[in-house]
């Protein structure tokens, strides 16, 4: 069983702060994608890396994969009380039967006070 | 209209009791899978389905069974609930689809249902 082990579980800052969101496994993942989840609704993809080294830039977020695709970070710039969620990393398991399906982290909470 | 929908979003039942959580999708993709949700647990795989004639175990399938009526519909049984059932129950669906430019990989979720078993 592949794991996804995500850090930090809980985040608390204040708007205008940078913070960072990290995704880590021991085995290899054929793409990572990022979602948002906010209370009362089902998580959101917000992007999909393949490439190891990839760099994906969405607005104030930076989304990295790992050179050996094992890891993968979120940034996030100038925090805004509206970037306030739960967010996902899910590894996307490389082929065979289990070929689709994904591998969560445990999510991290992430709160920005005004 | 939403493309995943899941029915009841709400369900309080009591131990021993059968039930039965719905999803529907009009995103035209071929795979639809259940997961729940526990605080500090992230997503767990309960069952996946990869057409309409293929279903398979997830890492949590105990307890639990799922029926995969048409492309378009899945759902998921609790036979006979326990309290440790109770969590967010989400149904997510992935493939090319109708607009295609999705992968297998991106999954899109349904709003969840809350289930309580007292």
């Amino acid at each position: 069983t592949q794991l996804l082990e995500q850090s930090p579980q809980f985040l608390s800052i204040q708007e205008g702060e940078n913070l960072t969101v990290y995704c880590n496994s021991s085995s290899v993942f054929s793409s990572l994608q990022w979602y948002r989840q906010e209370p009362g609704e089902g998580p959101v993809l917000l992007v999909t890396v393949v490439t190891g080294g990839e760099v994906r830039k969405l607005k104030r977020l930076t989304f990295q994969f790992g050179d050996a695709r094992k890891d993968s970070s979120l940034h996030i710039t100038a925090a805004q009380p509206g970037d306030t969620g739960l967010y996902l990393c899910a590894g996307a398991q490389p082929g065979g039967t289990s070929y689709g399906k994904l591998t969560f982290g445990q999510g991290t909470i992430l709160t920005v006070h005004p | 209209d939403a493309d995943v929908t899941q029915t009841p979003r709400n369900r309080i039942t009591k131990t021993g009791k059968r039930i039965m959580l719905e999803c529907s999708q009009t995103k035209g993709h071929d795979r639809m899978y259940w997961y729940r949700q526990d605080p500090g647990l992230g997503l767990r795989l309960i069952y996946y389905s990869f057409d309409v004639k293929d279903i398979n175990k997830g890492e949590i399938s105990d307890g639990y069974s799922v029926s995969r009526q048409a492309q378009a519909k899945f759902s998921l049984s609790l036979e006979s609930a326990i309290p440790n059932q109770t969590a967010l129950y989400f149904c997510a669906t992935s493939g090319v689809g109708l607009a295609g430019g999705t992968s297998y990989n991106e999954q899109f979720f349904g709003p969840g249902t809350r289930l309580t078993v007292l």
